[in-house]
């Protein structure tokens, strides 16, 4: 178990451009987050996936923000057309989960990878 | 939303000694955990406590669901605790988290 792996680690990119990054789960964790953080704050929630579907995304994420786990493994978080208020730390969770009277929940603790810090300039 | 209230938003403390961080919340929850954020970023997981009492070494947690609070208490502290301490809550345990702002720690030597 190696952990939560996100690429890269800092990405400096001009407004207008975009960007792409690339989470790898906890091998057996079968849910996948994003969330950012902006400094000073706590991280708020973008998105999460249950295997390959993609459950719930937070009014944060506009239309310029996609994610995508294709094989419910790994996962990309993807922003077109950057803008200076972009700029923040995007970070990757994940964890186990099952069914309980066929809602999804989550078991237990969450594990964050060591984010990818985004600066637009 | 619910909202997280964390207090003290900074705490300085000499090594060894004890503290205690707060965390209020403002609707019912199913799931809490208290995170540490350390000086190079990495959020590591310290207590999954929707509910009750846990320890794990130096560190304690108390989480009072019916009076939405929950406590993390540190005792001995050492240089390594410093950094930043979040609380998080999630109504429907799906692990879809609303943070605090955080208890920023600073452990001298």
């Amino acid at each position: 178990d190696t952990g939560v792996s996100q690429n890269p680690r800092h990405k400096i990119t001009k407004r207008g451009q975009n960007v792409t990054f690339r989470c790898d789960p906890i091998s057996e964790h079968n849910r996948l987050y994003w969330y950012r953080q902006t400094l000073g704050q706590g991280p708020e929630f973008l998105t999460y996936f249950q295997n390959e579907a993609q459950l719930e995304k937070s009014r944060l994420l506009s239309d310029r923000f996609s994610a995508e786990r294709p094989k419910g493994s790994f996962s990309t978080l993807e922003i077109q057309r950057t803008e200076q208020g972009d700029s923040a730390m995007y970070l990757c969770a994940s964890s186990e989960s099952g069914w309980v009277n066929r809602e999804p929940v989550a078991n237990e603790k969450l594990f964050f990878g060591s984010g990818t810090q985004l600066s637009v300039l | 939303g619910i909202q997280v209230e964390q207090s003290p938003p900074d705490l300085i403390l000499q090594e060894g000694a004890n503290s205690t961080l707060r965390c209020n919340f403002s609707d019912s929850v199913n799931n809490l955990q208290w995170f540490h954020q350390n000086p190079w970023g990495q959020l590591i997981n310290l207590f999954y406590i929707p509910s009750g009492t846990k320890q794990n070494g130096r560190l304690s947690a108390t989480t009072v669901a019916t009076e939405r609070y929950s406590l993390l208490y540190i005792s001995s502290s050492q240089t390594t605790d410093s950094g930043v301490y979040f609380c998080a809550v999630d109504r429907y345990n799906f692990n879809k988290f609303y943070f605090g702002s955080g208890t920023k720690l600073n452990v001298k030597p």
